[in-house]
């Protein structure tokens, strides 16, 4: 069954490390997303991509940065860790504008 | 600027209907999508409206008015399965999807 998946699923992490969260979907779809989701606020886009060199900014893409190499995997990194960060991040993919997001089960951050 | 509001808790009781209501305002509009989070987990499709009107599926209905920017899912015959976090979410010009904060339902025996 093709499905998302996300890792590491849980990180602790310090102020200042670079981390990478990575994601990689086996649907073959063009569409993928990371958001981010804190208590009180819907998901916030972080960054996206349509297809395979494309990456988009979202609404709070500051201090993070995608690649997209192939069509399987955007990993997201945070270059220098900040504790505004701590976060649950969650990696999504669609076939289509309007299609049905699939998510990754997540992955929650701690800065500190 | 582009807004969405749901309200952010409600409860029910078992075996009752519930309706969770969504308000939007976009830049332009492709439809509204409703979603299902249980805690801890990751959000999960339930319906896509793009016209006006009433879609049911299963125990799960949702209706949507593009005059009135408008939406509601509604749930029947609650079970406790149901006690999760409903996201609201709006598809606008660009197809940027838009999000509500979520309504957390909270099902009583």
């Amino acid at each position: 069954d093709a499905e998302i998946t996300q890792s590491p699923r849980h990180k602790i992490t310090e102020t200042g490390r670079q981390v990478t969260l990575a994601c990689h979907q086996t649907w073959n779809h063009n569409n993928m997303f990371w958001y981010r989701q804190d208590l009180g606020h819907g998901l916030r886009l972080i960054h996206y991509s349509y297809g395979v060199q494309d990456t988009n900014k979202g609404e709070v893409s500051d201090g993070y940065s995608v690649s997209r190499s192939n069509t399987e995997d955007l990993p997201l990194t945070l270059e220098s860790a900040a504790s505004s960060q701590t976060s649950v991040y969650f990696c999504a993919s669609t076939a289509g504008e309007a299609g049905e997001l699939f998510f990754g089960e997540g992955s929650r951050l701690t800065v500190l | 600027g582009q807004n969405i509001d749901q309200p952010t808790e409600m409860t029910a009781t078992e075996g009752a209907i519930v309706q969770i209501n969504c308000t939007y305002q976009t830049s332009g509009f492709n439809g509204l999508f409703w979603y299902q989070q249980h805690a801890g987990e990751a959000p999960t499709f339930l319906s896509y409206n793009v016209l006006d009107g009433l879609e049911e599926k299963g125990r799960f209905s949702s209706f949507l008015s593009r005059s009135k920017g408008y939406s509601y899912l509604l749930l029947k015959e609650l079970q406790m399965k149901d006690s999760a976090s409903y996201l609201c979410a709006a598809l606008d010009s660009n197809y940027q999807l838009i999000w509500g904060a979520g309504t957390k339902l909270i099902i009583k025996p």
